[in-house]
C-alpha cells in the first residue's frame, strides 16, 4: 500500500463550482498534511497546510482531515479557470519523518 | 518568503558528459532534497540530506550523486549523463521539525542529447 494516494482525474469542474480532492494516507500516526499546486511546467508551490488539531481555511481554499477515515481533503470553491493544476497532497513519511511522501496528484479542469 | 534557488531553468547536455545541478536555499533548512518528475511517474526522491556533508539514498539514486559541503548549498551530480536522465529536476528545502513543510526551487529541465 502506497503511503499517500489521491486519485489522478483529471476532475473537470464548472467555473464558480466547489472543486474537492481527496487524499488517503497509510499512516495512522501522521499529524501534518501539506497541499501543493503545480502548473503545468512549473515546480510545485505550497497552498494549504493543516495539523492534526482541525481544518484551516484560507480564501478560496479549505483542507479539512478526517483522521477515523485517513484521509485529507482540499476544497475549491468559486473555481476559476487560473485553479487548472495538479494538485499534489504530502505527509511526513513513516520511515524518515525528515522527508514528504507525495502522492501522485490530482489534475483539475476547471471550465469556463 | 523562503527561497530555494536552482542554478539553472533550462540545461542541454551531452551523453557521457558530467552534469552538476546546483541548487541554494536562503531559509538555514536543515533538510535538502532532490527530485525528479517525469510524466506520468509522479515526484520521485533521488537523494536528500539532513545536514552538512550527511546524505541519504533516496528512491531512485543510480547513476546520480550528491554533494553538501555548507548548509545552504545541495549539489545533485550525474556522473555520465544518459538520455533516460532526461527529466525536470527539483530541488527543495525543509526546515527541521515535524510540520515544516517543503520549499522547491524553480526546477532545471534538463535534456540529455
Amino acid at each position: 500500500q502506497k503511503e499517500v494516494e489521491q486519485n489522478s482525474g483529471p476532475l473537470s469542474v464548472p467555473e464558480g463550482a466547489i472543486a474537492s480532492l481527496n487524499c488517503t494516507y497509510s499512516d495512522r500516526g501522521s499529524q501534518s498534511f501539506f497541499w501543493y499546486r503545480q502548473y503545468s511546467g512549473k515546480s510545485p508551490e505550497l497552498i494549504m497546510f493543516i495539523y492534526s488539531n482541525g481544518d484551516k481555511e484560507d480564501g478560496r481554499f479549505t483542507a479539512q482531515l478526517n483522521k477515523a477515515s485517513q484521509y485529507v481533503s482540499l476544497l475549491i470553491r468559486d473555481s476559476q479557470p487560473s485553479d487548472s493544476a495538479t494538485y499534489l497532497c504530502a505527509v511526513p513519511s513513516i520511515d524518515s519523518w525528515g522527508k514528504l511522501q507525495f502522492g501522485a496528484g490530482t489534475q483539475v479542469v476547471v471550465t469556463p | 518568503d523562503v527561497k530555494v534557488t536552482q542554478s539553472s531553468r533550462y540545461l542541454v547536455k551531452r551523453t557521457g558528459e558530467k552534469v552538476f545541478l546546483e541548487c541554494v536555499q536562503d531559509m538555514d533548512h536543515e533538510n535538502m532534497f532532490w527530485y525528479r518528475q517525469d510524466p506520468g511517474l509522479g515526484l520521485r526522491l533521488i537523494y536528500f540530506s539532513y545536514d552538512v556533508k550527511m546524505k541519504e539514498k533516496g528512491d531512485i539514486p543510480e547513476g546520480y550523486s550528491v554533494s553538501r559541503e555548507k548548509k545552504e548549498r545541495f549539489s545533485l551530480i550525474l556522473e555520465s549523463a544518459s538520455t533516460n536522465q532526461t527529466s525536470m529536476y527539483l530541488c527543495a528545502g525543509r526546515g527541521g521539525s515535524y510540520n515544516s513543510p517543503l520549499h522547491f526551487g524553480n526546477g532545471t529541465r534538463l535534456t540529455v542529447t
